[in-house]
């Protein structure tokens, strides 16, 4: 059993570059999700994905774009790579649970982290 | 818009001492969950404990525990015994519906 497998771990970018990070997950999760995380900072959710064919933003959404063609897989996508887009990128999946939403006391499961450079 | 404030940046313990960590959040809805996750060095996000809302009974999990206090918007985590392997960032985040809204994190330093 795998997890929640990112590739790649270590990118380096040049501005107006584009680029993908793939997010894959084994356990049949409906929810997936891309966070960043910046330094001194708390994670922040660029979108999230509620099952295949499903996407919406989350707080910080610019610049990215995700696609959900299978329940395993979940891309993300920089258009046009700029110095502000260099973070750390966390993928994260869950069972959808009942009641509120797939966050609702499920185990939310996250990628080891791809770490991005725009220079 | 839902917020979460971990007012202490960085917290030094010796080794087997007690230490808390802070958190508060802010929201106007009546259902949701709290979280704290630690991360290590490598980055990976740990989960430690988590609580429902409607759940007044604190959680614990093993040498780690929470004091919810849902009026006062506060859920702080206590870890007893600590360890020189608790040395790590942690962060607490409040989960409602799609998302987790995450505060800045701790990082704690246990001493040998």
């Amino acid at each position: 059993n795998a997890g929640v497998t990112q590739t790649p771990k270590f990118q380096v970018l040049k501005t107006g570059q584009s680029m993908t990070l793939q997010c894959a997950q084994d356990m049949n999760h409906e929810y997936m999700s891309w966070y960043r995380q910046d330094p001194g900072m708390g994670l922040r959710l660029i979108h999230y994905s509620v099952g295949a064919g499903i996407t919406d933003q989350g707080e910080v959404p610019n610049g990215y774009n995700v696609s959900r063609s299978t329940t395993e897989d979940f891309p993300l996508r920089l258009l046009s790579a700029a110095p502000s887009q260099t973070s750390v990128y966390f993928c994260a999946s869950s069972y959808s649970g009942v009641g509120r939403g797939p966050l609702s006391g499920n185990t939310i499961y996250f990628g080891e982290g791809s770490w991005l450079t725009v220079v | 818009a839902q917020t979460v404030t971990q007012s202490q940046p960085e917290m030094s313990v010796q080794e087997a001492e007690t230490v808390t960590l802070s958190c508060t959040y802010d929201t106007s809805e009546s259902n949701y969950y709290l979280f704290w996750y630690k991360q290590p060095p490598s980055r990976q996000m740990i989960l430690v404990i988590r609580q429902e809302a409607y759940k007044q009974q604190n959680a614990t999990e093993n040498r780690f525990s929470v004091n919810f206090q849902k009026a006062a918007k506060s859920f702080s985590l206590k870890i007893s015994d600590s360890q020189l392997g608790d040395t790590a960032m942690y962060f607490c985040a409040f989960g409602s519906n799609y998302q987790l809204i995450w505060g800045a994190g701790t990082k704690l330093i246990i001493k040998p």
